[in-house]
């Protein structure tokens, strides 16, 4: 089975600073997709970002970046210029290409934002 | 823009009771899923649903739950006899295409079971 790992609980970045969040993850597949959500105080879960496996390129979205390792099943997500309203939990979560949908979630990363 | 929505956003029942809650997913869109997120702990994949049936289902959705498209446009999750443990939050989602697609979230349903 697959598991995704986010080993920071916590993090916290400056106003207009950068900041990355981890996730690694467990697979045996090649055929598989990333994506890592938002879930502000509503809790309502929105999509940052989504890469799939077979690209080599990194997905990027505005100011919001991936760094996916392959190899070493890293996917993180880097904040540029963080602002107050990315204060979030974020979610890394897996999709394998053969799966009925099912995304596997990581355990979290809440990050709040210093003005 | 369009989105997915949940009724109710709060439901409060005793346990041993039957809860239905209602998603309406995005128009165009032909998968569907749900989720639950318990407070404080990570998102759980219950089932996925497609052409009128369950395509995949996690071991948490056993007998107790059940879904179903009813018309066009809703897509339900029903728990038969409610637990103090399914006091969770439900999060819908939809996608149009199954293959890597992105799928949508509703803004929940929060459950609480007494």
């Amino acid at each position: 089975a697959q598991t995704v790992t986010q080993s920071q609980p916590e993090m916290s970045v400056q106003e207009a600073e950068t900041v990355t969040l981890s996730c690694t993850y467990d697979t045996s597949e090649s055929d598989y997709y990333l994506f890592w959500y938002k879930q502000p105080p509503s809790r309502q879960m929105i999509l940052v970002i989504r890469q799939e496996a077979y690209k080599q390129q990194n997905a990027t979205e505005n100011r919001f970046s991936v760094n996916f390792q392959k190899a070493a099943k890293s996917f993180s997500l880097k904040i540029s210029d963080s602002q107050l309203g990315d204060a979030a939990m974020y979610f890394c979560a897996y999709r394998s290409g053969t799966s009925y949908g099912k995304l596997t979630f990581g355990q979290g990363t809440i990050l709040t934002v210093h003005p | 823009e369009p989105e997915v929505t949940q009724t109710p956003s709060h439901q409060v029942t005793q346990m041993g009771q039957e809860v239905i809650l209602r998603c309406v997913p995005i128009s165009n869109h032909l998968y569907f899923y749900w989720y639950r997120q318990i407070l404080g702990q990570k998102v759980e994949f219950l089932v996925s649903f497609y052409n009128n049936e369950i395509s995949e289902k996690s071991e948490i959705f056993d007998d107790q739950f059940s879904v179903e498209r009813p018309d066009g446009s809703n897509f339900t999750l029903k728990i038969r006899s409610t637990k103090l443990e399914d006091s969770a939050m439900y999060f819908c989602a939809s996608s149009e295409a199954l293959a890597g697609d992105t799928q949508y979230f509703g803004p929940g349903t929060r459950l609480t079971v007494l």
